[in-house]
Order: C-alpha cells, then structure tokens, then sequence
C-alpha cells in the first residue's frame, strides 16, 4: 500500500497561513495526491487533490516537490472553522477501484 | 442539496441483534463504500459497490454484509453485532470508482454494541 507520513498535530493562529506537509516517499508516477479534512463530528470532505504541478481552488494551495515524494496543503489565511483533521492521501490499487487508505492524519488546532 | 444521508445517527445495540444502517445518495453517483473509524487506526474500508448490483470486500469485510439494489441505496447489515463492532461508520459516494473522483461522505453512524 502506498504511505503517507503526516505530523500528528500542528497550531496555527486566526488569520495567518497554514503549511501542513505530507511525506509520500513510496509514490507511483501515476498516483494522484488527495486532501481530505474532518471536521469535529462530521465525515470527511475532499479539499483538494493533484498529480504533478501545484493547485488551488477555493479552499486550499496544493505544492507538490518536483520529486513529488512531499507535498504541502496550504491554507491560506486559517479561520476558526479550519480547525479540523487533515488527511493526506494517495489511492490504493489493490483492487480495481479508488480506495482511499485514511491514515491518522495531522490535527489542526487555530487560536484566536 | 447533494448529499449522502446516513440513518440512525446513533444507535446502542445489544450483541446478535441484527441491525442495517441506511445510506442513500442523491448524486447518481455509481460508486458506493462503507468505512468504519476507530481510534488511532484511521478509516477503514468496510465494503464498497461499484454499481448496482456490484459489491466487493474492502478491508475488514468480516461480520458486515451490504446490499446495492438501487443506485441511490447502499445499506450495511449487521446479522449479529458483536462489541468488537463498536465504530464510527461512514458512507461515501463518488461518481465513478477511479482514482481521482472526489469522494462524498455522510455525517456518519455511531454504533455501540453492548
């Protein structure tokens, strides 16, 4: 199964960025990297996903080393509501389809 | 909205009594799966469909069995929970089953066997 090295908590304060990273040294040239994050007492929901070069949507910044074994989730000016647990991703093709292997993930704590 | 529903929210069970936890889409979204939450073992793949009609195992199939007779339905049964089953459960969909479909979860089921 591919592996992703996440730290298991980071702080951040109201309104300054966050740089959450993500080892991912076992990486295939074919696999997408995915974002996910979970909020207290919901299910998780997709922030961002990428393959080679960096990303944004609304939510997030996604850098990606140019040896694509790291990578970094940026947000961009972190809100009380971005305190939550962020996973990094790669998918598993054990079987024919996109399982996700969730790890523990990183848990994001923003001050006021 | 689109969204995936999951029912009961909570639900406290005694050991062998079956029970099913409903998930329903409204995407029309082809690929369904089911995870279970644990402390310090992140998610886990429990089951997951293809299409209808179409299921196979994920990770940790053991004591689950699941059923996919409409597209929009994907209900987990338990034929005889055990205390070893006590989880946060999620449903997910997504459109196709490749790997870079964004996944949709519910808000999650959580189970208590006793």
């Amino acid at each position: 199964d591919a592996k992703t090295t996440q730290p298991n908590s980071m702080e951040s304060n109201e309104e300054e960025p966050v740089h959450l990273p993500c080892n991912h040294s076992t990486i295939s040239g074919t696999d997408y990297i995915h974002w996910y994050r979970q909020l207290p007492s919901q299910g998780p929901e997709y922030v961002i996903h990428g393959l080679t070069s960096n990303v944004n949507n609304r939510m997030a910044s996604l850098a990606i080393a140019e040896d694509r074994k790291s990578s970094t989730l940026i947000l961009h000016r972190a809100t009380l509501r971005d305190a939550a647990v962020y996973y990094c991703i790669l998918p598993d093709y054990g079987g024919a389809t996109n399982k996700l292997i969730f790890g523990t993930g990183t848990l994001l704590a923003v001050q006021p | 909205e689109a969204q995936v529903t999951q029912n009961p929210r909570y639900l406290i069970t005694v050991t062998g009594k079956k029970l099913t936890v409903t998930c329903s889409q409204n995407m029309n979204h082809e690929y369904m799966s089911w995870y279970r939450q644990d402390p310090g073992l992140g998610l886990r793949q429990i089951y997951y469909s293809m299409n209808v009609e179409v299921t196979d195992k994920g990770d940790v199939p053991e004591g689950y069995k699941v059923s996919r007779k409409e597209k929009r339905n994907f209900p987990l049964i338990l034929e005889s929970p055990s205390p070893n089953q006590t989880s946060l459960y999620f449903c997910a969909s997504s459109l196709s089953g490749i790997v870079y479909d964004t996944q949709y979860f519910g808000p999650g089921t959580r189970l208590t066997v006793l």
